[in-house]
């Protein structure tokens, strides 16, 4: 069973462009989450989707945005780049919501801003 | 506010000691999920151990195991017999219980290095 592939793997933006990620999740699985790691701020929560809709959002600006399609494939958007917008962004998809399932995590996507 | 503390930034354990990870959080939920995740320099992030608030047993999975004291409000991961492979970043993290459109929205940690020496 393939995992959570996200694409591309590294990016190299310029402040005030914008970006698009790109995540699949695992075959059969409905929820998708994407999160920021920084080296100083760790793990944020952006937000969540479940069969195409936004159940949860985390605590960043309206520049971050996001959608899920039907297939349940997801894309983040991010507008008007800034420096502090370099991270490591990791999208994790489960099956469900049942409180116990774990969350498979895609190899991430690291964007730097230049 | 919910929060996870991990008070060890680095650790070091000798090939097939056993190695416990602390981990302790904070909040006024009834009902809650701890999670442990490894991540090692590739960058993905591996699930390892689940224990919901209500469980009566403490979780294991193979070689990891977790002792939870739910009056201390800790968490802590204990690798048994280390493996060279175990060298990685480790994150506890917790999820709220309160409806199912929270739990999803995991709280981490930041993190704790382990190194393990051959």
């Amino acid at each position: 069973k393939a995992g959570v592939t996200q694409t591309p793997r590294y990016l190299i933006k310029t402040r005030g462009q914008q970006v698009t990620l790109s995540c699949s999740p695992i075959s059969g699985h409905r929820s998708v989450s994407w999160y920021q790691q920084t080296p100083g701020q760790g793990l944020q929560f952006l937000f969540e989707y479940f069969s195409e809709t936004q159940r949860n959002k985390g605590n960043f600006p309206g520049r971050f945005s996001g959608r899920q399609f039907s297939n349940s494939r997801s894309e983040m958007n991010v507008s008007t780049l800034e420096l502090g917008d370099s991270a490591l962004y990791l999208c994790a998809s489960s099956s469900g919501t049942a409180k116990n399932q774990p969350q498979h995590f895609g190899d991430g996507t690291r964007l730097s801003i230049l | 506010a919910q929060k996870i503390t991990q008070t060890q930034p680095g650790m070091f354990v000798q090939e097939k000691e056993a190695v416990t990870l602390d981990c302790t959080y904070d909040t006024s939920d009834p009902s809650y999920g701890l999670f442990w995740y490894k991540q090692p320099s590739s960058g993905e992030m591996i699930f390892l151990i689940y224990q919901g608030s209500y469980d009566q047993q403490n979780a294991t999975e193979g070689r990891y195991s977790l002792n939870f004291q739910k009056a201390r409000k800790s968490a802590n991961l204990v690798i048994s017999a280390s493996q060279l492979g175990d060298s990685a970043m480790y994150f506890c993290a917790m999820s709220r219980h309160a409806n199912a459109g929270n739990n999803r929205k995991l709280i981490w940690g930041l993190g704790t290095s382990l190194a393990v020496n051959p």
